[in-house]
């Protein structure tokens, strides 16, 4: 069975420096979102993305997260500067359709990042 | 404003016992429920969603519209049941979780 692929699986970094988050996402899929959980919090929406633009952002996504779809497999999430708030589990995720029956969300494993 | 409350962050049981997961939601649009489950070291996996209305490892979940609740059911529970379960609303262009409820299912 298909499934959501991320690397890598953890992540440690510098406060200050640039990371990148990649995801590679069931193949017939269209839909693609990131999602973060800190620890001890609930699984919080960042982004969703389809047709190579952002679809909807949620106010966590700032000027300091990007996404993109360098081509037809990746789904990579950039953070410019991270802080030590950034620290979290870090979900990709992605469905056939937004509505129907294809709009169940499938989640990879998850990238824990770490910023010290 | 899309919210998600699950009430219990720990539920523990005996296996065989009965087992009710709490979830009331608040959203003004057409609801779509969602439970998703979490195995200790795994991924978030789609247990059940309201639309299917199947049961899926025994478990079951009614959309309530009336009381805005989406609650997960099992009448025997079983130790492999034991993870964290998650309800989520969509319908929108992105899941809004809970925080979640960890089931323990004691021999």
């Amino acid at each position: 069975e298909p499934e959501v692929t991320q690397t890598p699986s953890h992540q440690v970094t510098q406060m200050g420096q640039e990371v990148i988050l990649r995801c590679v996402p069931i193949s017939n899929h269209l839909y693609f979102y990131w999602y973060r959980q800190i620890l001890g919090q609930k699984v919080e929406f960042l982004v969703s993305f389809y047709n190579n633009e952002i679809s909807e952002k949620s106010e966590i996504f700032d000027d300091q997260f990007s996404v993109e779809r360098p081509d037809g497999s990746n789904f990579t999430l950039k953070i410019r500067s991270t802080k030590l708030e950034d620290s979290a589990m870090y979900f990709c995720a992605s469905s056939v359709s937004r509505g129907g029956s294809g709009d169940t969300q499938y989640f990879g494993p998850g990238t824990r990042l770490t910023v010290l | 404003a899309q919210r998600v409350t699950q009430p219990e962050k720990l539920l523990s049981v005996f296996k065989g016992a009965p087992v009710e997961l709490k979830c009331n939601y608040s959203y003004s649009g057409s609801p779509e429920l969602f439970w998703y489950v979490q195995y200790s070291r795994q991924r978030l996996q789609l247990l059940l969603r309201h639309i299917s209305r199947e049961s899926i490892k025994g478990f079951t979940a009614d959309l309530n519209k009336g009381e805005t609740s989406f609650h997960l059911k099992k009448p025997f529970a079983q130790e492999e049941d034991s993870a964290m379960y998650y309800c989520a609303l969509g319908g929108l262009q992105k899941l809004v979780f809970g925080t979640g409820t960890r089931l323990l299912v004691s021999p």
